[in-house]
């Protein structure tokens, strides 16, 4: 069974970068059509997509956090990392990891990952 | 402000129907390939629908999508306490180039 699982520092400090990882177990990055997507959710709001990457490095981003957001794969390591950079208070939320089928659904989900931003 | 447009709450009693409905444009819902995700309290969303109407592995058949347009419906039938969750409908917009997310919806079973 696919796992994935987030890690990374629970405390960001304002104006400092948000990195995070998502390991994937049970299958590899590589598998063919399926992209790898980083979704947040702020305490007591809904889900907001932040971006999506291929394993070849073919990434889509969130047109209101592009200027922000850097996502990578690591395929020796079966891992996806996100870098959130000059936070605020408003990147407080948990953040998911998520395999999706092409452009159609996200299947798996990591359990999530609360970054809280403050000083 | 959400790209898609879902109630903010909806609530029937237990063994009672539901419709969610989730509402875009032509270049997300109109598209094609919606999904819809059940988050219960404290966990992970959990793919319901793909596809507008194909349920996920392991969805009981209470659980039902349907897309006309730029429409689309998440149906529960016979609900349980168990159901209580936020539901929320998602699809890829092909002019934003991106993913877009209804503001979800929370069920309330009485």
């Amino acid at each position: 069974q696919l796992q994935l699982q987030e890690s990374g520092p629970g405390l960001v400090r304002p104006s400092e970068t948000l990195s995070l990882m998502c390991t994937v177990s049970g299958g590899s990055i590589t598998t063919s059509s399926y992209y790898w997507g980083w979704i947040r959710q702020s305490p007591g709001k809904g889900l907001e997509w932040i971006a999506t990457i291929y394993y070849s490095g073919h990434t889509y981003y969130s047109p209101a956090l592009k200027s922000r957001v850097t996502v990578s794969v690591d395929t020796s390591k079966n891992q996806v990392s996100l870098e959130l950079a000059s936070v605020t208070a408003a990147d407080t939320a948990v953040y998911y990891c998520a395999r999706a089928f092409g452009a159609y659904y996200f299947d798996f989900w990591g359990q999530g990952a609360l970054v809280t931003v403050s000083s | 402000q959400s790209v898609l447009t879902q109630p903010p709450s909806v609530s029937a009693a237990p063994g009672q129907n539901v419709i969610i409905s989730c509402s875009g444009g032509s270049s997300n819902v109109g598209n094609d390939h919606v999904s819809w995700y059940q988050q219960l309290p404290g966990t992970a969303p959990k793919l319901l629908i793909y596809d507008n109407n194909k349920r996920s592995s392991g969805i009981p058949d209470r659980f039902s999508g349907s897309r006309s347009g730029t429409s689309a419906t998440l149906g529960i039938t016979g609900l349980q306490t168990g159901d209580e969750a936020d539901y929320y409908c998602a699809s890829w917009d092909a002019r934003l180039s991106a993913w877009v997310f209804g503001g979800g919806t929370r069920l309330t079973v009485l």
